[in-house]
């Protein structure tokens, strides 16, 4: 089935260690994202990508990176992980802008990642 | 500048009953607005979008959402509640001129508990 696709579900870090989440999308969509998900905070944007080979930080980009190497693929990566990225995180992915406004966003299952 | 807020952090409703979730949106142009839903553990859905054609939008699961422009509201109505209905709610907001970073502005989230 066509959409969005996180790797993994579920994760335990310890703090300091290292990590990448994938998203992948078959929908040639040109926009991809990533979000994290607190309790009482809604969705906040990490980083973003309007193409392959481009990405631009979002409103808490802070401890993450991010790589666009080939148009489907969206990755983002914790190098030091600390107790304050547990969260939840959705990748999500649209058309370009014109369009995106009358499609709005497909979004994966998320990733549930617990840092102790 | 857009912004949007949802009213209420939960609603609590019996099932049968109706159910009324807020919305108020900023945008300094015309606005596309969305409703997604996201039940427990699990990802973000498309509920229903407004795209400038009718003011009156209907979604799944029998929800719909009406676009008053002299209130900047956008309501997301269903007649009678169902125990399914039970999950969080997302209003979203985006234009095509405001939106230059490519992505849509979420609400913080309604949650909404259907009792028997």
């Amino acid at each position: 089935n066509a959409g969005v696709t996180q790797t993994p579900k579920f994760r335990v870090l310890k703090t300091g260690q290292s990590m990448t989440l994938l998203c992948a999308q078959d929908m040639n969509h040109e926009y991809m994202y990533w979000y994290r998900q607190d309790p009482g905070m809604g969705l906040r944007l990490i980083h973003y990508s309007v193409g392959e080979g481009t990405t631009a930080k979002g409103e808490v980009p802070d401890g993450y990176n991010v790589s666009r190497l080939k148009k489907q693929n969206f990755l983002l990566g914790l190098e030091s992980a600390a107790p304050s990225q547990t969260s939840v995180y959705f990748c999500a992915s649209s058309y370009s802008q014109g369009v995106l406004v009358r499609y709005g966003y497909t979004f994966g299952s998320g990733t549930r990642l617990t840092v102790v | 500048a857009q912004s949007v807020t949802q009213l209420d952090s939960h609603v609590s409703v019996s099932e049968g009953t109706p159910v009324l979730l807020r919305c108020n949106y900023s945008s300094s142009y015309s606005p596309s607005l969305f409703w997604y839903v996201q039940h427990p553990n699990k990802g973000l859905q498309l509920l229903l979008k407004y795209t400038s054609a009718a003011t009156l939008v209907k979604g799944i699961n029998g929800f719909e959402a009406e676009f008053k422009k002299s209130e900047t509201s956008f309501h997301l109505t269903k007649p009678s509640a169902h125990m399914s209905d039970a999950a969080e709610y997302f209003c979203v907001v985006g234009s095509v001129v405001g939106g230059s970073q490519g992505n849509l502005i979420f609400g913080k989230g309604t949650k909404l508990s259907v009792k028997p």
